[in-house]
């Protein structure tokens, strides 16, 4: 069974420093999708960026990058350059390569400071 | 605007009441699927359906009946619920098939159900 980690419950940063969100998993599916998602206050879930296991490079989007350790395991979502509009909750997410699920970690609370 | 249109956007029901809520995706997904998710929680994986076929039900209580018409639509039929159904429920659509694990699920904006 696919598990999703994510062990900061809140984290502030600083309007235009850059932070990082933590997220470890653990599968045994050699084929897998790790996924990122803001959600705002408003409720939407954002789709932010996409690493497959097999990608040899970390995924990169705008302002968002994933630094993914696949011996350790873990696929952190760093955002540079912050912006008060990033304050929001920011989910970890997997899916197993032949399964249609996607079943996601606790979250992270990320808030900007001006 | 998210390509996964959810209706009502809010919705307060009794106990004895019946409703239902309706996702609606034009993107060609074959995999639609209902999260709730409570507040400050992460969404729940309720179901999931394949082709229109339902090929998750995560041990769902019977109060909640999912429906897939066509690849298009989806609903999620209410009756009888308990204030602690009271949540956001969330419909999503994902492609389907070998390249599942590489495809992000896509999003409505939610239903903000009350029961009281």
């Amino acid at each position: 069974a696919q598990k999703i980690t994510q062990t900061q419950p809140g984290m502030f940063v600083q309007e235009k420093e850059a932070v990082t969100l933590d997220c470890t998993y653990d599968t045994s599916d050699p084929s897998y999708g790790l996924f990122w998602y803001k959600q705002p206050s408003s409720g939407e879930m954002i789709f932010l960026i996409y690493q497959g296991s097999y990608d040899q490079q970390n995924a990169t989007e705008g302002r968002y990058s994933l630094n993914f350790q696949k011996a350790r395991k873990s696929a952190n979502l760093v955002i540079s350059a912050s912006q008060l509009g990033d304050s929001a909750m920011y989910f970890c997410a997997m899916r197993e390569g032949n399964i249609n699920d996607m079943r996601f970690g606790a979250g992270t609370r990320l808030t900007v400071k001006p | 605007d998210t390509e996964v249109t959810q209706t009502p956007k809010h919705l307060v029901m009794g106990m004895t009441n019946k409703k239902s809520l309706k996702c609606e995706q034009h993107m060609g997904h074959r995999a639609m699927y209902w999260y709730k998710q409570k507040a400050k929680k992460p969404p729940e994986l309720m179901f999931v359906y394949s082709y229109e076929k339902l090929s998750i039900n995560e041990s769902v209580p019977s109060r909640f009946s999912p429906e897939c018409p066509n690849s298009s639509l989806l609903n999620l039929h209410l009756h009888a619920l308990q204030p602690e159904d009271s949540a956001l429920y969330l419909c999503a659509s994902s492609l389907r098939g070998v390249v599942a694990g590489l495809a992000p699920l896509h999003f409505g904006n939610g239903t903000r159900l009350t029961v009281t």
